[in-house]
């Protein structure tokens, strides 16, 4: 079975700090990954995909993720937070997209 | 170039109403896809599409039918509303099964 654990439905950093939000993943198969992100009130954009490829994948807005096959992780980091960062994130696995549940990320001024 | 739409945007149904929701893409996309959004859930899939003609079962299909009789529509219909029907539905189109384009979303209320 497939499924997809986000590890905090709030994440709340100072404007300048480090992101982190956490994913872990079940698959079967080799998986493929992928971050979305949704704006307030918006359709959901896709951020960045891992696709057997290179573990480190960056994405758009200064965001990057690290496929770890031992941890069953793909975490999804961006060195300094920006206000206009404050979404919801999702993660989801492979070609149907099993969604997590969605990471608030909420930042402090 | 306007994307994935969706019609209408809100709704507000009474229990054992129909409706149908239309999502057009003009990306000439191949793979097209019905979500349910619920609070604390993320998304869930409906039903889908992978060409003209064809539809398969999602995650949640049950109280929903769907058709793709033109590759740029995909209609997704409820025959009879359910209170449980209640979410945010969206719309969303790919040439490459894992690179989406969303549509803005429907909100629809059955009462």
């Amino acid at each position: 079975a497939q499924s997809v654990t986000q590890l905090g439905s709030h994440v709340s950093v100072s404007e300048g700090a480090l992101v982190l939000l956490r994913c872990n993943y079940s698959s079967s198969v080799p998986p493929y990954l992928f971050w979305y992100v949704q704006y307030p009130n918006q359709g959901l954009q896709l951020l960045l995909k891992y696709t057997s490829a290179a573990t480190l994948v960056k994405g758009i807005n200064g965001f990057e993720a690290e496929f770890k096959k031992s941890e069953t992780s793909f975490h999804l980091t961006k060195p300094s937070a920006h206000m206009s960062d404050a979404a919801e994130y999702f993660c989801a696995v492979n070609y149907q997209l099993i969604w997590g549940a969605g990471t608030k990320l909420i930042i402090k001024p | 170039n306007a994307g994935v739409t969706q019609t209408p945007k809100f709704r507000v149904l009474k229990t054992g109403q129909s409706m149908t929701l239309l999502c057009a893409q003009d990306m000439n996309h191949e793979y097209m896809y019905w979500y349910r959004q619920d609070p604390g859930m993320g998304l869930r899939l409906i039903h889908y599409s992978v060409g003209e003609g064809t539809t398969a079962k999602g995650e949640v299909p049950d109280g929903y039918n769907v058709s793709r009789l033109k590759k740029q529509n995909f209609l997704l219909g409820l025959e009879s509303a359910a209170p449980s029907q209640t979410s945010v539905y969206f719309c969303a189109s790919a040439q490459h099964p894992y690179e989406q384009y969303f549509g803005p979303g429907t909100r629809l209320t059955v009462t």
